[in-house]
């Protein structure tokens, strides 16, 4: 089974700062996801990784397989980014599904 | 394009009762996955159908049942209901199953929020 790990579990940034969000996991994967959920409960889909580096907007996601390790990166911090994101990881098809880790609450004050 | 819809968005049950929450996936995408979300657990895989077919099913009782119907829609099942399965119950859905090193971007649907009194 695989152990997610999230770190912070509560982070609090100005308007304008660089946030990074981090990402540990015990066993090989075949993807990671960055989700991304709002007050009320709606979970949006940030990014899919097997490899390498995304970037969507001021949103960069990086993962390195050989460390099990996966960095969220928010650029130029907005309020609207105040939400809890959530790393998940997909052991590939197998019976576990998706695990999650328990999140980081994202406050971004102006 | 319509996203993920999940009904009833809340709803209220006491102990003991039975409840059903649906979920319609986005217009052809064939695979549905259910979650549990609670403040203790977390987000906990509960199931994943493909094409009227459970692929994988996580560590939940046997209270815990779903199924697929031809159209990918999906439905969920919790019996003899318990006061911690009072919790956000999510589906997302996808253009593919999870497989091997093919897995696919997750889209999810609002939620069905259960609480039981």
């Amino acid at each position: 089974k695989n152990e997610v790990e999230q770190s912070p579990q509560n982070l609090t940034a100005q308007e304008g700062e660089f946030i990074t969000i981090n990402c540990s996991y015990s066993v090989g994967i075949s993807a990671l996801h960055w989700l991304q959920q709002h007050p009320g409960g709606g979970i949006v889909s940030l990014f899919m990784l097997s490899s390498g580096k995304k970037k969507h907007g001021r949103l960069i996601a990086t993962i390195n397989i050989q460390e099990k390790h996966s960095s969220l990166h928010i650029t130029a911090s907005h309020p609207r980014d105040s939400a809890v994101y959530i790393c998940a990881v997909d052991s590939g098809g197998g019976a576990d599904g998706l695990t999650f880790g328990k999140g980081t609450h994202l406050i971004i004050q102006p | 394009k319509a996203g993920v819809t999940q009904t009833p968005r809340y709803l209220i049950k006491t102990r003991g009762q039975q409840v059903t929450l649906s979920c319609s996936p986005i217009s052809g995408h064939r695979s549905v996955s259910w979650y549990q979300q609670t403040p203790g657990q977390g987000l906990q895989f509960l199931f994943e159908y493909f094409s009227e077919t459970q692929r994988n099913k996580g560590n939940f009782p046997g209270r815990f049942s779903g199924r697929q119907f031809s159209n990918s829609r999906s439905e969920m099942n919790v019996s003899t209901l318990e006061l911690g399965d009072s919790a956000l119950y999510l589906c997302a859905s996808s253009p593919q199953p999870r497989s091997g090193t093919n897995t696919g971007e997750l889209f999810f649907g609002e939620g069905s929020r259960l609480t039981v009194l």
